[in-house]
């Protein structure tokens, strides 16, 4: 596609709810990521995929946070009984895998948990 | 956690003025990012300076690299009032994988007419 595309754009859901959130990277982007970046703070990382592997998880803030990319291209985030402090602007980006190349990020999905 | 800090954390100039912000990290670096990002919206790519590079041009932006002080500067010439947003620098860390990026808290800047 033109560029990553994420869905929904905006979500509200209870405490306690489980959501789920979409990305479609730029085809052919090898790599994927995911930041979750808080009101006025600058985007952190959560997890890695390269291809359908996800290399690194290190930044996923709790077990209720799960991500995965079965097939190597759509990626879903998804979260558990969520809680008030996993409101936030979740964003996912794409890149080739070589070094030294910038990220391609989509819009983001905003995260209201109430 | 974020990298290390941009200065200043706010910054208000008038149209034609020049906007100069900071960066400061933490670790080695593979290479150095700056984004921009529109109230509300996805992060835009605008430059990228690898470590090797002191000092890379792209259109009105101007980016240095210190990295014995490691830190870095962006500065925008005869800014333009599309040019308000918030500002942030990444790290691609010489030991992360693949691309992983560590951001900045960021710099808002505000360009009035």
């Amino acid at each position: 596609g033109a560029g990553v595309s994420q869905s929904p754009r905006y979500k509200v859901a209870k405490r306690g709810q489980d959501v789920a959130l979409r990305c479609d990277p730029i085809s052919g982007h090898v790599s994927l990521f995911w930041y979750q970046q808080a009101l006025g703070q600058g985007p952190e990382f959560l997890t890695y995929f390269q291809n359908e592997a996800q290399l690194d998880k290190s930044g996923l803030p709790s077990d209720r946070f799960f991500a995965e990319r079965p097939e190597g291209s759509v990626s879903t985030l998804k979260i558990q009984r969520t809680q008030q402090e996993d409101s936030a602007v979740y964003l996912c980006a794409s890149s080739t895998p070589t070094g030294n190349t910038e990220a391609f990020f989509g819009q983001g999905t905003r995260l209201t948990v109430v | 956690s974020q990298q290390g800090e941009e200065d200043p954390q706010a910054l208000s100039i008038q149209e034609g003025e020049n906007a100069t912000m900071n960066c400061s990290y933490k670790t080695s670096i593979n290479n150095l990012q700056w984004y921009r990002q529109n109230s509300g919206r996805g992060l835009v790519h605008l430059i990228l300076i690898r470590s090797n590079e002191r000092e890379k041009h792209s259109g009105r932006l101007r980016v240095t690299l210190d990295t014995s002080k490691k830190s870095s500067s962006l500065l925008i010439t005869a800014s333009r009032a599309a040019d308000t947003a918030s500002y942030f620098c990444a790290t691609d860390d010489r030991w992360g994988g693949g691309n992983k990026l560590t951001f900045g808290t960021g710099t808002q800047l505000k360009v009035e007419l």
